[in-house]
């Protein structure tokens, strides 16, 4: 499949906000996701945006969505040191309609 | 209520054995999903179900067959193991268009 585009890595301060951007391929994705995952664990669903939708607040989360440019953010306020992991951006499969296409993942450190 | 479970959560296998990853789910979802992550990669679509009885391919198919008998289980079966199957392997499940539940993986080493 074509790929979802997601910048490696991202270091911030614990305290200030991270945002985590993605480039998705797919402009019929009803739905796009953002997953975390830990260390040695499986994929958690942090959020999804509905694509009718521009943005999305859920507590410290906030997705924005340009359908336009096919760029989806992640932006997580006053960011902890547990926030630190791998975040991935993922669209609906065209070709499956249900299936996830993923993108690289991006790996956020966050510093004392 | 468990989610979605994988066992085993660790192999090793040599070359040429074979072995099925087991998944359940206890959502009544009718959609799972094998995908595999290899280091520094996002998560590549093996197989897929829509339902009990039927079974597609996703992008990576090779070298892997599935079966879906029942609603819960949705087995990934290796033949002729290779070392590029050397992967973690993580199984998911879904109602149509809602959030994938994702198991916590099986690490499988080929040597």
């Amino acid at each position: 499949g074509e790929d979802v585009e997601q910048s490696l890595f991202l270091s911030v301060r614990e305290g200030d906000s991270s945002v985590i951007n993605c480039t998705y391929t797919d402009s019929s994705s009803t739905y796009l996701y953002w997953y975390k995952q830990e260390p040695g664990a499986g994929l958690q669903l942090l959020t999804y945006i509905f694509s009718n939708m521009d943005m999305k607040q859920d507590q410290r989360l906030t997705v924005l969505l340009n359908k336009k440019d096919k760029h989806l953010s992640l932006r997580i306020a006053d960011t902890q040191t547990g926030d630190s992991a791998i975040y991935f951006c993922a669209e609906i499969d065209g070709n499956s309609g249900y299936a996830l296409n993923f993108g690289k993942g991006t790996s956020l450190l966050v510093t004392p | 209520n468990a989610g979605v479970t994988q066992t085993p959560k660790f192999r090793i296998l040599k070359i040429g054995q074979s072995m099925t990853l087991q998944c359940a789910q206890d959502m009544n979802h009718n959609y799972m999903y094998w995908y595999r992550q290899d280091p520094g990669m996002g998560l590549k679509l093996i197989y897929y179900s829509v339902g009990a009885g039927i079974t597609d391919k996703g992008e990576v198919p090779n070298g892997y067959n599935v079966s879906r008998s029942t609603t819960e289980d949705f087995p990934l079966r290796l033949e002729l193991a290779a070392p590029s199957q050397t992967s973690v392997y993580f199984c998911a499940s879904s109602s149509r268009t809602g959030p994938r539940s994702f198991g916590q993986g099986t690490r499988l080493t080929v040597v």
